[in-house]
């Protein structure tokens, strides 16, 4: 499976922007690019998935570089419950293969008031 | 709509002993997959089921067992419990199988085995 890396933590401002980068320069056509994130004593939750196009939610926006070999989360405006460790991950979506999430060490997100 | 239900929250075993996990999957969701995450070790893939059949497996012995009922909730078992296995477990449902699908965790059952 194609690996992903990210920063170990970040910090940000209340109300300010926060870009979150991942590199996935190993990644192949087919894997869909997933975010998550997981807040202190809860379960993981998803943030976002995208496989070639820019994506926004309610919660977020994905930006994909054009070649694919890495993606930034974008908070735009952080609040003191972003805080939490978000995971990049890669599953592959060539058909024949799963769809289990490999968890990586993910980035520490701080949001000071 | 209700989330992803676990159950029970919190389990103290004996090492050797046996356990059974629980899993509600969000109504129509028809794929649950089972992760372990530790300090040590962080959030590792278990299985996963897609209508009663498990599609992939991760590298976990075979004390660690799984299955999926027709109305898609899910158990996860694990025998002669070793203190190793302490963790936090947590089950995650899915509309589908597959990448191009998003997942809904539960808030996870903590297992401490004594």
């Amino acid at each position: 499976d194609a690996k992903t890396t990210q920063p170990n933590s970040m910090e940000s401002n209340e109300e300010e922007p926060v870009h979150l980068p991942c590199n996935h320069s190993t990644i192949s056509g087919t894997d869909y690019i997933h975010w998550y994130r997981q807040l202190p004593s809860q379960g993981p939750e998803y943030v976002i998935h995208g496989l070639t196009s820019n994506v926004n939610n309610r919660m977020a926006s994905l930006a994909i570089a054009e070649d694919r070999k890495s993606s930034t989360l974008i908070l735009h405006r952080a609040t003191l419950r972003d805080a939490a460790v978000y995971y990049c991950i890669l599953t592959r979506g060539d058909g024949g293969s799963q769809g289990n999430l490999i968890f990586g060490k993910g980035t520490k997100l701080s949001v000071k008031p | 709509k209700a989330g992803v239900t676990q159950t029970p929250r919190y389990l103290i075993k004996t090492r050797g002993q046996q356990v059974t996990l629980s899993c509600s999957p969000i109504s129509g969701h028809r794929s649950v997959s089972w992760y372990q995450q530790t300090p040590g070790q962080g959030l590792q893939f278990l299985f996963e089921y897609f209508s009663e059949t498990q599609r992939n497996k991760g590298n976990f012995p075979g004390r660690f067992s799984g299955r999926q009922f027709s109305n898609s909730r899910s158990e996860m078992n694990v025998s002669t419990l070793e203190l190793g296995d302490s963790a936090l477990y947590l089950c995650a449902s899915s509309l589908g199988a597959g990448p191009f699908y998003g997942y809904t965790f539960g808030s996870g059952t903590r297992l401490t085995v004594v």
